[in-house]
């Protein structure tokens, strides 16, 4: 079975400060895309940033980042600097080549931001 | 903000009404899905299309039905609405061919609450 696991449910961090949010996924393809994804509360999904599986570069957008480690089948999110805008729902989510771009989705880490 | 657009964006209907939610994407994207999703938790894929005529079922069961007569429309349908409906429900698109990298862009979301 391809599942997503996001194991911390909420998480906090201090205004300016850097926060880890944690996934990993298990799937038996080796062709794939990872995504994570920013849901702010009452607001539209946005895509926060993109890692395509056959790049060992770490993918990389201003204060996001992800490790991504292929062997261990783990995709973090790292935000560094972190705003009171940062304030959201976060989804780890796995699709795969040529399957016609279908998402598969974890159970999201709600991220709090102290001013 | 993506150009993916839904209404209503909240709905409170009572049982056993014939209700549609409206989706419609300005980007002459392909593919496109209906996602649900209670509160704080993670989207569940119940519909999704690859063009016009297409329409597949997702991996979470649902009562509605969806049509695709046009490429930028999917529209979603709850013939006979009842109180196990009421959740969020998030329509996505993305594009397809060369190129494409799985991203999907989505809309508002409309809360649909069934008394």
């Amino acid at each position: 079975a391809q599942t997503v696991t996001q194991s911390q449910p909420e998480m906090s961090v201090q205004e300016a400060e850097t926060v880890t949010l944690s996934c990993t996924y298990d799937t038996s393809e080796s062709d794939y895309y990872l995504f994570w994804y920013k849901q702010p509360p009452s607001r539209q999904m946005i895509l926060v940033i993109r890692q395509e599986a056959y790049k060992q570069q770490n993918a990389t957008e201003n204060r996001f980042s992800v490790n991504f480690q292929k062997a261990a089948k783990s995709f973090s999110l790292k935000i560094s600097d972190s705003q009171l805008g940062d304030a959201a729902m976060y989804f780890c989510a796995l699709s795969f080549y040529n399957q016609g771009g279908k998402l598969i989705f974890g159970q999201g880490t709600e991220l709090s931001v102290k001013p | 903000e993506a150009d993916i657009y839904q209404t209503p964006r909240y709905l409170v209907i009572g049982t056993g009404k014939k209700i549609t939610l409206e989706c419609s994407q300005t980007m002459g994207h392909d593919k496109m899905y209906w996602y649900q999703q209670d509160p704080g938790m993670e989207l569940h894929l119940i519909h999704y299309s690859y063009g016009v005529n297409s329409t597949e079922k997702g991996d979470l069961s649902s009562e509605s039905t969806v049509s695709r007569i046009r490429t930028e429309h999917f529209p979603l349908t709850l013939e006979s609405a009842r109180p196990s409906h009421t959740s969020q429900y998030l329509c996505a698109s993305s594009e397809s061919g060369a190129g494409s990298t799985d991203t999907q862009y989505f809309g508002p979301g409309t809360r649909l609450t069934v008394l």
